[in-house]
């Protein structure tokens, strides 16, 4: 069985602090993803990495950054933090798969709060 | 442009009801690839089915059905004899396509609400 971790599921911070936030996956995949959930917004896409140390800007990258030093880890960062990103955020790995899209699976979630 | 579209916000049924959820999707590829996720209430996105678009054979597991139809780019859900346990937020998602190729990404739905009633 695939498994996707998250290291908190609830997290409460203050403006202005820097957050990170830890996603591991244990099946080897070479993609990982990073997503905000908002109601009635979906799902949408900040970064994803295809390699370690490789990135690339989702559709909503500002204010955002992420760091994959290994190829199990995948790690959101919140420079400094700001009410506008209290959110549900999901971490996502997957295969990659040349000319095809494989199935994306994901973790429990961290529900984020910014006072 | 690519776009998942599910129409219906919030469904509510009775146990033991038939129910449908819709996905109509908007891509310009000849290939591409669809996905239902169920979201519980414990918040993690389960995968339910993945298809591929040259894959039009509808599909059959337990309870749950998948429509597929390239000719009204849809592809619904239906879940027979509803359970309690079915209530949970369902998405629809479709591969993103870059330079004309179907890519890793997925273009989300903003998902349906599925509540079922004892």
């Amino acid at each position: 069985d695939v498994k996707v971790t998250q290291s908190s599921r609830y997290l409460v911070k203050r403006t202005g602090e820097k957050v990170f936030l830890e996603c591991v996956q244990d099946m080897d995949h070479e993609n990982m993803f990073w997503y905000r959930q908002d109601p009635g917004l979906g799902l949408r896409l900040i970064y994803f990495s295809y390699d370690v140390k490789m990135k690339e800007k989702g559709d909503i990258p500002e204010g955002y950054s992420v760091s994959r030093e290994k190829k199990e880890r995948f790690s959101l960062i919140l420079e400094s933090a700001s009410t506008n990103q209290t959110s549900m955020y999901l971490c996502a790995s997957s295969f990659e798969r040349a000319g095809g899209t494989d199935t994306q699976y994901f973790g429990p979630g961290t529900r984020l709060t910014v006072l | 442009a690519q776009k998942v579209t599910q129409a219906q916000t919030e469904i509510s049924v009775v146990e033991k009801e038939d129910v449908t959820l819709d996905c109509v999707y908007e891509t310009r590829d000849t290939t591409y690839y669809l996905f239902w996720y169920k979201q519980p209430p414990s918040g993690e996105l389960v995968f339910l089915i993945r298809r591929n678009s040259f894959d039009e054979q509808n599909e059959i597991s337990g309870r749950y059905s998948w429509n597929f139809q390239k000719s009204t780019s849809s592809f619904n859900f239906t879940i027979t004899a509803s359970q309690v346990v079915d209530s949970a937020v369902y998405f629809c998602a479709l591969s993103a396509t870059n330079y004309g190729g179907a890519t890793n990404k997925l273009i989300f739905g903003t998902g349906t609400l599925l509540a079922v009633q004892p």
